[in-house]
């Protein structure tokens, strides 16, 4: 059935350092792929988003990858900070459904 | 600006009572949803509804149910409440698959 596998569920990282979150997806049809953060005690929120006739976006210190072959997607935060500890979740839309995956909770050590 | 508020944000209920969790938008959007989110369970789908008066039934949608009478809302009901139902509720809307989806604040509910 309609699937998103995300991996790392945790991850820790020094501060300044990269981190690298990926996705799985099972819909081939899917064309659509955000990345969202959720802070403590708030709702997710969109922060970039990439579409299939694209390979990659950048929107400052976070990159989105996709590889539609191999059915995956990344999520590329560098010069990490504080700020950025959060938990990330990838999202795969099948029939206009929106399937969320596991979320990866991101702790950036100062 | 336009918006999407969920109500009440914390709720406390006994078991078996029937509680209803409000959503509201204001993006004008066709498709509404509700997920609940448990620690180790990331966001599972309950109930969607992709205009008025269509509902549909998500993933975990056991012992809830929702109805969608105009594009601006789709609450949620626990028919009768249950100590597995004790979780964070998330309400989203988008224009459609394929488009950014926006969350509410979410509603804390605890069942005892």
């Amino acid at each position: 059935g309609e699937n998103v596998e995300q991996h790392p569920s945790t991850l820790s990282v020094q501060e300044g350092d990269s981190a690298v979150i990926k996705c799985t997806y099972s819909d081939s049809a899917s064309n659509y792929f955000p990345w969202y953060k959720q802070e403590l005690g708030k709702g997710p929120q969109l922060i970039i988003d990439i579409r299939s006739n694209v390979g990659e976006k950048k929107d400052q210190r976070i990159a989105v990858t996709l590889n539609k072959t191999a059915k995956h997607f990344s999520l590329h935060i560098t010069e990490t900070q504080p700020e950025d500890s959060a938990v990330y979740f990838c999202r795969m839309d099948s029939s206009y459904k929106l399937i969320f995956g596991s979320g990866t909770r991101l702790l950036v050590r100062p | 600006d336009a918006e999407i508020t969920q109500s009440p944000r914390h709720k406390i209920t006994e078991t078996g009572r029937q509680v209803t969790l409000a959503c509201h938008q204001t993006w004008n959007h066709n498709n509404m949803f509700w997920y609940r989110q448990d620690l180790g369970h990331g966001l599972r789908l309950i109930h969607y509804s992709y205009g008025v008066q269509d509902t549909n039934k998500g993933e975990v949608s056991d012992g809830y149910s929702v109805s969608r009478s105009n594009t601006e809302d789709l609450p949620l009901t626990l028919e009768s409440a249950a100590s597995s139902q004790t979780s964070v509720y998330f309400c989203a809307s988008s224009e459609s698959g394929g488009f950014a989806a926006f969350f509410g604040q979410g509603t804390r509910l605890t069942v005892v």
